[in-house]
């Protein structure tokens, strides 16, 4: 079956501009999850979307919001670009089934700000 | 929040031996997840651990889930050269998940 995917898979943004991110998570998998990935801070989490509404979000600030779909797909928008947002943005899809926990990520969105 | 403590940073070992690594949190989690990642791909899932005390096995890897609640190990044994990369913990209380700095693992065949 398809995997998690992501796009696109690289992107340049400058200062001030907004970006939005996709994820189509994998068939049957209604949790989509978002993380930010960088060398100084290593992984964190951004936040995860169930049925459409959001479960649980980390600890960043207003101008990182994400969505999520009927079809279970998601995106997230960064608004007003920092310098500091540069980072490799993953998404991972996931349910529980059989008593056990299954989670896919995606290859990520290296995004890069200047 | 304050990441994980992960340890050891980097291991170099030879083809055969085992291996283990750790992570300490100041915070109680109710899951410890462990991945691996490798070069420009996404980490993958190796083991999900849901109570204290608990031990797992998938295939030659084995972790646990501390008494505590504030601390995860994972062992290797017999390591191959395919076990190369970061390996990397994550301890989640409700919306609060947290990940470790990441192991490097280097297996010399």
């Amino acid at each position: 079956k398809a995997g998690v995917t992501q796009t696109p898979r690289y992107l340049i943004k400058t200062r001030g501009q907004q970006v939005t991110l996709s994820c189509s998570p994998i068939s049957g998998h209604r949790s989509v999850s978002w993380y930010q990935q960088t060398p100084g801070q290593g992984l964190q989490f951004l936040f995860e979307y169930f049925s459409e509404t959001q479960r649980n979000k980390g600890n960043f600030p207003g101008r990182f919001s994400g969505r999520q779909f009927s079809n279970s797909r998601s995106e997230m928008n960064v608004s007003t670009l920092e310098l500091g947002d540069s980072a490799l943005y993953l998404c991972a899809s996931s349910r529980t089934a059989g008593g056990g926990f299954e989670q896919y990520f995606g290859p990520g969105t290296r995004l890069t700000v200047t | 929040g304050q990441q994980l403590n992960q340890s050891p940073q980097s291991m170099f070992i030879q083809e055969g031996e085992d291996v283990s690594m750790n992570c300490t949190s100041s915070s109680i989690f109710n899951t410890w997840l462990w991945y691996k990642q490798d070069p420009g791909e996404g980490p993958v899932l190796l083991i999900a651990l849901y109570k204290a005390g608990e031990l797992t096995s998938n295939g030659r890897l084995t972790a646990q889930f501390g008494i505590t609640r504030k601390d995860s190990f994972l062992n290797i044994s017999a390591s191959i050269p395919s076990d190369v990369g970061i390996y990397f913990c994550a301890g989640q209380e409700w919306a609060d998940m947290r990940f470790g700095a990441g192991t490097r693992l280097t297996v010399k065949p």
